[in-house]
């Protein structure tokens, strides 16, 4: 089956700052590429996806970037602030969209 | 608004207790539904899946008579958690997929359950 490994574990950057989070996916037949925010206690929200026909895609301060032929997929967060510390999954999407997830970054923006 | 629903928010009961969790799909007909499994600090894994009319089919690992599933409608699955024990406390979570695979998925709220 697929897997998704994410890194880093954890990042702490300053405010203002931008953050990166990598992700490989083992199997190429995934097609559909989420990033999830989560809070403590929250259901994960989905804030910025991209499939795999696009290399690139931009919403405001996040953007998602994937090379299929590397199997790789990030998420770029420019202007960090306060609340964007949180939880961030990466996941892949195979048949029926079932998603496996990556093991989360925790993210703190320091003011 | 909420395009899933999902009952109850938190429970919290005794050892040996079965729970019955539900996820509603409010917006569209559902003939799929996921139920993943996410422990404090972890990520979230999937058990099963849920099959309108049919049975579940569950990850490797997850045990079938422990973790019963029903989906006996196209807008309704429910999750109920057989004779729990400490160890089943976690924070479970459905989701409605939308039809093709490179689709975003829309999460219920989500259930806390803690077994005493």
């Amino acid at each position: 089956g697929e897997n998704v490994e994410q890194h880093p574990s954890t990042l702490s950057v300053q405010e203002g700052d931008s953050a990166v989070i990598k992700c490989t996916y083992s199997d190429s037949a995934s097609n559909y590429f989420p990033w999830y925010k989560q809070e403590l206690g929250k259901r994960p929200q989905l804030i910025i996806d991209i499939r795999s026909n696009v290399g690139e895609k931009k919403d405001q301060r996040i953007a998602v970037t994937l090379n299929k032929t590397a199997k790789h997929f990030s998420l770029h967060i420019t202007e960090t602030q306060p609340e964007d510390s949180a939880v961030y999954f990466c996941a892949a999407n195979t048949n029926a969209g079932k998603s496996t997830f990556g093991d989360g970054t925790t993210l703190t923006v320091k003011p | 608004g909420a395009v899933v629903s999902q009952h109850p928010s938190w429970v919290i009961c005794k050892s040996g207790t079965s729970v019955k969790i539900e996820c509603r799909s409010l917006d569209f007909q559902a003939t799929t539904m996921f139920w993943y499994r996410q422990f404090p600090k972890q990520s979230l894994m999937l058990m099963a899946t849920s099959n309108e009319g049919s049975k579940a089919t569950y990850e490797q690992g997850v045990e079938k008579d422990k973790f019963l599933i029903n989906h006996a409608s196209l807008t309704l699955s429910t999750l109920t958690v057989t004779s729990a024990h400490p160890e089943d406390s976690s924070f479970y979570i459905c989701s409605v997929p939308r039809e093709g695979s490179n689709q975003p998925q829309h999460f219920g709220d989500g259930t806390r359950l803690s077994i005493l």
